[in-house]
């Protein structure tokens, strides 16, 4: 099993700041088969990132990821009140497509 | 627009079973490799099993291999999660989802989710 570690666990900014949410991978991952999700209290989570650094359809620019070996990055150039929430990271890789244990972007 | 509803969720006691429905509409749903996903109340997103577009490789988290059968009708544009000797540790909302594309296993629809309680 290919274990994604998360990090920071929370993650305190303000609105208009930038946001760095990493995620490791235990093992390297084929073609950056790596996901990023947001999820809101209540609420299913939202595709954001595919291929560690594709954009879904309607996301906005303000989110890019980034991959560099088995670290993996998502990037929010610049907050919006909307975006604090949790972020997962997932690899969709290998069985069982494993998720990160989540980091919490909470508003400073 | 691609839309998932799941049903079928509730309370059950520890060794009994449940049967997890979830109707897709709004995209051509035999073309697409399906999963279903669970957390727990206050934890993190679990991967729980999936197959692809025709029914075809099967797999399943090892928490729950042997005990969950995951389905399709592509027929009635359906998926099911057939769960047996439920434990405590099975309680989640269960989410039914989407694969983005043919060998792009991210997942682009997520249903709203059916909750599977465990308890005596």
């Amino acid at each position: 099993e290919i274990v994604l570690t998360q990090s920071p666990d929370t993650l305190s900014l303000s609105p208009g700041e930038r946001a760095t949410l990493s995620c490791r991978a235990g093992q390297s991952l084929t073609n950056n088969q790596l996901a990023w999700y947001q999820q809101k209290p209540g609420q299913a989570p939202r595709l954001l990132i595919y291929g560690a650094s594709s954009r879904a359809t309607g996301i906005p620019d303000r989110f890019s990821g980034s991959a560099s070996g088995t670290d993996f990055t998502l990037t929010i150039s610049r907050l919006e009140p909307e975006d604090f929430a949790v972020y997962y990271c997932q690899q969709y890789d290998r069985s069982p497509k494993t998720f990160g244990q989540g980091t919490r972007l909470e508003i400073k | 627009e691609a839309q998932l509803v799941e049903s079928g969720g509730g309370l059950v006691q520890p060794g009994r079973s449940l049967r997890l429905s979830c109707a897709a509409s709004g995209f051509t749903f035999e073309d697409y490799a399906m999963h279903w996903v669970r957390q727990a109340p206050g934890r993190g997103l679990e991967w729980v099993a999936g197959l692809f577009w025709d029914g075809s490789n099967i797999d399943y988290a090892d928490s729950v291999k042997g005990r969950f059968t995951i389905s399709r009708d592509n027929a009635k544009s359906s998926l099911f999660l057939q769960m047996n000797s439920l434990r405590a540790e099975d309680t989640a909302l269960y989410y039914c989802t989407k694969e983005l594309r043919k060998w792009i296993g991210a997942f682009d629809v997520w249903g709203q989710g059916t909750m599977v309680t465990v308890s005596s």
